[in-house]
Order: structure tokens, then sequence, then C-alpha cells
């Protein structure tokens, strides 16, 4: 069983719509979450640590349920220049591990 | 704001040459890693270092791989002979911690090596 899932997309939204990407995890001793945006041939940037509270960031919420182990992200009122690669990464110990991604594209 | 700088940006070797890519972390950061990115694939994780030696590694991070901080500032990745294989992006990483709180455990990536083997 793969350690972080994500549905590959792509996501294909007209401006303004909202999006919601799941990330599941296999291991539950994970500690923590982050999401991450890359763009293509680029380094994934932090976009967002998923707190166990959730959190909000402008157009950007993070979730997280423990219990059935996935981690959430919705977009709101999206923008062409949120087009991109959102990684989900789950960090066991040290190393962060990854999933796939999963592809977005917002049309005019 | 602080950042991972990396060199070079691109590499293009033999097989059976070697390699070094070359990271420096941010400057407060303790912990340093090395990712790769096969074209088309996931990042995978490939060793993380703290305090001069290597705290964890992946089963990709094999006898041909090594990494050294040399100096107080540059973290470097040593591919001994290249394969075919070893083509992909690589990126260094840092953070604060490993472990505490999110905001100082969080990894900030360098730009990363792209890295040829022909």
């Amino acid at each position: 069983r793969k350690e972080v899932e994500q549905d590959p997309g792509p996501f294909n939204v007209p401006e303004g719509a909202t999006v919601a990407f799941n990330c599941t995890y296999s291991n539950s001793a994970s500690q923590s979450f982050f999401w991450y945006r890359q763009d293509c041939r680029k380094e994934p940037k932090l976009l967002m640590s998923v707190y166990s509270s959730g959190n909000e960031d402008g157009r950007f919420t993070a979730q997280l349920n423990r219990a059935s182990q996935y981690i959430s992200l919705l977009i709101r009122d999206s923008k062409l220049s949120d087009s991109a690669t959102y990684l989900c990464a789950v960090n066991i110990g040290t190393p962060l591990v990854f999933g796939k991604g999963t592809r977005l594209s917002v049309i005019a | 704001e602080p950042e991972v700088t990396q060199t070079p940006s691109h590499q293009v070797t033999q097989m059976g040459q070697e390699v070094i890519l070359r990271c420096v972390p941010i400057s407060n950061h303790l912990y340093f890693y090395w990712y790769r990115q096969i074209l088309g694939q996931k990042v995978e994780f490939l060793v993380s270092f703290y305090n001069n030696e290597i705290s964890e590694k992946s089963e990709i991070f094999d006898d041909q791989f090594s990494v050294e901080r040399p100096d107080g500032s540059n973290f470097t990745l040593k591919i001994r002979s290249t394969k075919l294989e070893d083509s992909a992006m690589y990126f260094c990483a840092s953070s604060e911690v490993s472990g505490g709180t999110l905001v100082r455990e969080t990894q900030y990536f360098g730009p990363g090596t792209r890295l040829l083997v022909l």
C-alpha cells in the first residue's frame, strides 16, 4: 500500500471556482502534514502546514482527519496563478514522504 | 527572505563519472536533506544530515552516494559513479529542527540541480 496517495488529476476548473483535494496516508504514526505547491520543473514550495485543528490562509484551507488518515486542501476563488501541482507531504520522523501530486489547471 | 541555494542549476555528465552537487542551506537551520525527483515521478527522500553526520537515509542512498558539510555553509551530495538512472532533479532542503513545532520543522527546498547522465 502506497504511503501517501493523491488523485493525480488533472483538475480543470474555471477562474473563481472552488476546488478541493484530498490526500490519504497509510502510516498512523505520521506526525506532521504539509501542502506544497510545485510549478513545472521547479522546487516544491511550502503552501501550508496542516494543524490538527485545521487552518486557513486567505483563500486556502487545510484540514486534517487523523481518524480517517487524510488531509485536505480547499482553494476558494481560484486564480489562473493557482495552476500548479499540489503535493501532499507527511513527516514520519525526519524525512518527508510526498504524494505524487494533484495537478490543477485554472482556466480563464 | 532567506532561501536555500543550489549549484549548478544543470549538470550533464557521462555515465561512470563523479558529480558533486552543492547546496547552501538557510543559515540558522540545523537539519539538511537531499531529495530527488525523476521526471514525472514523486519527490523521494535520499538522506538527512545533522550535527555533521547522516541521521537517516533511504534505500536509494547506496554506497555510490555520499554527503559532506565541508565548511560552515556548504552541504554537498556526491555521486561516485553515475548511472543513467541517476538522471533526475536533485533538491536540497533544510529545516531549523526535526520534530518540535510545525513552523520550526518545516523543510524549505532549494531550486534544484537537474542532472542528466548520458
